[in-house]
């Protein structure tokens, strides 16, 4: 069964600190992996996506990880800011497939 | 360029009435997806279309829901005789190919049923 886990469910930071979020995906097969942030109220916005071939991706202070291998990736947050409050959502994409199979998310918090 | 936009942006139904939820896709978009975000949970795929057609349904209950892309206006997701299991927000995504690596989300409607 296609599946998409996050870990952790909710995480609460102080504001300039770091922190990593993680995914593991039981998808097959497997076109691209996707991360996406998701403000209270909102729709979710794109903030990198990878290819199988692709092990890491930066969007500014976001930097994604890719293991294909053991079917893991992270989102690595530097220098959280007040604004980065928000759920963070992983979402794998089926080959040469429109369908996502998305996450829970992981619900973040950054504290002043 | 206006982002995809949704309306409305709240909706209230009582129990038995209809809903009906509208989304106008990125301007050149021609592949709409609609998602139903339960609290807590994650996104889960409704149905594609794409001008005129349905692609997959497969996500979308068979009875009381449906959801059209017509040439002209809005893709239009309806609900018939909405029940208290409805209520949950319901987003429309659009892309310029059915590859939707560049597809663009709504800010969604919530929908209550009371």
């Amino acid at each position: 069964k296609n599946q998409v886990e996050q870990s952790p469910q909710s995480l609460i930071i102080l504001e300039g600190k770091n922190c990593t979020l993680q995914c593991n995906y039981t998808v097959s097969p497997f076109s691209n992996l996707r991360w996406y942030k998701q403000d209270t109220g909102r729709g979710p916005v794109s903030l990198t996506i990878m290819t199988f071939s692709e092990n890491t991706k930066s969007n500014g202070r976001y930097t994604a990880t890719l293991d294909a291998d053991t079917k893991q990736s992270s989102l690595h947050i530097t220098a959280s800011q007040l604004s980065d409050s928000a759920s963070y959502i992983c979402v794998v994409s089926v080959d040469s497939n429109y369908q996502l199979i998305w996450g829970a998310g992981t619900k973040l918090i950054i504290k002043p | 360029n206006a982002g995809v936009m949704q309306n409305p942006r709240h909706l209230v139904r009582r129990r038995g009435q209809e809903a009906r939820l509208r989304c106008s896709p990125m301007k050149g978009h021609s592949h709409v997806y609609w998602y139903r975000q339960l609290p807590e949970e994650g996104l889960k795929f409704m149905v594609y279309l794409q001008k005129e057609n349905i692609i997959d349904e497969s996500g979308m209950p068979k009875e009381r829901f449906s959801a059209e892309f017509p040439k002209e206006g809005p893709s239009i997701l309806r609900i018939q005789q909405v029940v208290r299991g409805d209520s949950a927000a319901y987003f429309c995504a659009s892309s310029l190919a059915r590859d939707n690596t560049e597809a663009f989300f709504g800010q969604g409607t919530r929908l209550t049923v009371v």
